[in-house]
């Protein structure tokens, strides 16, 4: 299997919600990723995880919250989005070892909306 | 403070035509670089990076350190081309990437 899978595709939310995305991969790779993209935009890094713990937090809100279950499966949980957090919300992993730099495998991505 | 500039949003050729999209960077460090494709209702993918100096879908991309660019060509461009494609940098030998991507240049190449 060399793809990362997210679920779900689309995700409509309220305000009050709490959703969480999934995100799922199964080449033992060691890092992965969070990426935030606008319409029109580049993604933007939001999180990385190196072996299963948090590397990098690019600043965002404490309403986003990642957890890293294991080795395969990385989750973001949502809680009292607003609307301009309406966006593509893609997983990425790398092989993750030091010293070498392995590109991205990305995944098709979660399309939120919250109303 | 690491910066990727594709100056292009949109470039329009015809099939058969060269095509260059360019990337400039800005880092203090020796990054690696890499241009990600992603074609229409497909998910964002590696297209090359700079370190394999191979050819991929005939596109080839150059490091040119002095003029700190990056630039994409192709000699005959194909309408399978037509995609959006994004020019990226990242710290080399970091274990994981802190991918920083540019604004991205839409190609189409109409028949």
């Amino acid at each position: 299997d060399t793809e990362v899978t997210q679920t779900p595709k689309h995700l409509v939310m309220g305000m009050t919600n709490k959703k969480s995305l999934k995100c799922e991969q199964h080449m033992g790779h060691r890092a992965m990723y969070w990426y935030k993209q606008k319409a029109k935009k580049p993604p933007e890094l939001m999180f990385v995880y190196s072996y299963e713990k948090l590397s990098i937090n690019e600043s965002v809100p404490s309403r986003f919250s990642p957890e890293c279950p294991n080795s395969s499966l990385l989750n973001l949980h949502l809680h009292a989005l607003q609307p301009e957090d309406s966006a593509l919300y893609l997983c990425a992993s790398s092989q993750g070892q030091q010293g070498v730099n392995s590109p991205l495998h990305f995944g098709n991505g979660t399309r939120l909306t919250v109303t | 403070a690491q910066r990727v500039t594709q100056p292009e949003k949109l470039l329009s050729v015809f099939k058969g035509a060269p095509v260059e999209l360019k990337c400039n960077y800005s880092y203090s460090g020796s990054p690696e670089l890499f241009w990600y494709v992603q074609y229409s209702r497909q998910r964002l993918q590696l297209l090359l990076r700079h370190i394999s100096r191979e050819s991929i879908k005939g596109f080839t991309a150059d490091l040119n350190k002095g003029e700190t660019s990056f630039h994409l060509k192709k000699p005959f461009a194909q309408e399978e081309d037509s995609a959006m494609y994004y020019c990226a940098l990242s710290p080399m030998n970091t274990g994981f990437q802190k991918l920083v991507f540019g604004t991205g240049t839409r190609l189409l190449v109409s028949p």
